[in-house]
Formats: structure tokens, C-alpha cells, sequence
């Protein structure tokens, strides 16, 4: 079954380093995402992308972050600077054109020192 | 931005038992999805509802839309230890991001 993969898993990080994250979604999808969960605390969207271009950003997604298409397979979220409270799980997730079903790859540990 | 809630947030109870969980709203959705999430993992889609009423079944987990489409239940018939985990109600805006509610992270005792 196709799925979203993440890498790497666990990046740690010191505090105004640069990090990429990376996620291959679903070959056949379309819309692409990047959410985040601090520990013990909501899943919250950061940031989807559709036809090569940001569709909707949240205020978390400030001028520090960027994301990318490099490639036909490859989403990338990218941190210029980061801070402590960047530490969380960072998701990708993905999903086909007129589908409500969104589905979320393994996420990868952000660990700012 | 809509709010979601979900009841309750920690249930713990023994295998074998029957249990329900609740995501609630004052908003109206065109669907609404349930995950469910180990700790450590991504969220594992579960389920998507899209008509009022409407109810669906997954071996032993029984999902409801309520009619008005503001909410929806999670039914879980003779839990085991291997339903453990953070259950997660979602919904999609206008913009086709998903708003999470904060979960009902459910143990179930051997």
C-alpha cells in the first residue's frame, strides 16, 4: 500500500542551525502539507502546497521556514534558523485531488539544542 | 477557526469492556476523520464520514456522524490492549487543511 515516508526520523539540531526535512508523499498526490506536534500538545498545520506554490500558510510559518518541491517526488520543509521552541514532531502528509482522506507519513523528532 | 472537542480526554479501562468517545462542535462539516496515533508515530487515518447520520463500521469500531453534521462518536466494542492509543477527530476548512482536536488517549488494561 503506497504511503508517505519521512526522513530523516530524529534530527537534533543546535539553535540557529539550518535543518531540511524531507517526505516523499503518495506518487498520485497532489496537495501536500507539513504539520506539527510539541509534545503532548495538538497537531497543528503549518504550511499546504499545490501546483508548485504555497496554498495556505499559518502564523507559525514565518519568515524561518520555507518549503520546496526540488523534484517530481520529494517535499521539503525547510527551518533557516532555529530555535528551541521548534522541537516537535514534524508531519507530512498528502492527498489526491477531490479527496477529503489526508494521509500522514511516520513524522520526523526535531530536537533543538 | 473551528474548535473541536473530544471527550474524554484519558480512558482507561479493562479488556474486554465497550467504549465510546465523543468529538464535538458548534460548526457544521462537510466530513470529519478519525485517526488514531501511537506515541513516537504519525496519525493513522481510520475513518472519513461525510453524511449526517451516516455510520460506518470497522471490525470492531463503529463511527457516527451525527445528522446536523457538528458531530461525531467513536464506538469501540470489546476493546484489547492493542486499541491503545491517542484517537484523534479531524476536520478539512474551505482551505483543505486539517483542524485537529486534542484527542482521548485510550489505554486498555490487560
Amino acid at each position: 500500500e503506497p504511503e508517505v515516508t519521512q526522513t530523516p526520523s530524529h534530527q537534533v539540531t543546535q539553535m540557529g542551525q539550518e535543518v531540511i526535512l524531507r517526505c516523499v508523499p503518495i506518487s498520485n498526490h497532489l496537495y501536500f502539507y507539513w504539520y506539527r506536534q510539541i509534545l503532548g500538545q495538538k497537531v497543528e498545520f503549518l504550511v499546504s502546497f499545490y501546483n508548485n506554490e504555497i496554498s495556505e500558510k499559518s502564523e507559525i510559518f514565518d519568515d524561518q521556514f520555507s518549503v520546496e518541491r526540488p523534484d517530481g517526488s520529494n517535499f521539503t520543509l525547510k527551518i533557516r534558523s532555529t530555535k528551541l521552541e521548534d522541537s516537535a514532531m514534524y508531519f507530512c502528509a498528502s492527498n489526491a485531488p477531490l479527496e477529503y482522506e489526508q494521509y500522514f507519513g511516520p513524522g520526523t523528532r526535531l530536537t533543538v539544542t | 477557526t473551528q474548535l473541536l472537542e473530544q471527550s474524554p480526554q484519558f480512558l482507561s479501562i479493562q479488556e474486554g469492556e465497550n467504549l465510546t468517545v465523543y468529538c464535538n462542535s458548534s460548526s457544521v462539516f462537510s466530513s470529519l476523520q478519525w485517526y488514531r496515533q501511537e506515541p513516537g508515530e504519525g496519525p493513522v487515518l481510520l475513518v472519513t464520514v461525510v453524511t449526517g447520520g451516516e455510520v460506518k463500521k470497522l471490525k470492531r469500531l463503529t463511527f457516527q456522524f451525527g445528522d446536523a453534521r457538528k458531530d461525531s462518536s467513536l464506538h469501540i466494542t470489546a476493546a484489547q490492549p492493542g486499541d491503545t492509543g491517542l484517537y484523534l477527530c479531524a476536520v478539512m476548512d474551505s482551505s483543505y487543511k486539517l483542524i485537529f482536536g486534542s484527542g482521548t488517549r485510550l489505554l486498555v488494561r490487560p
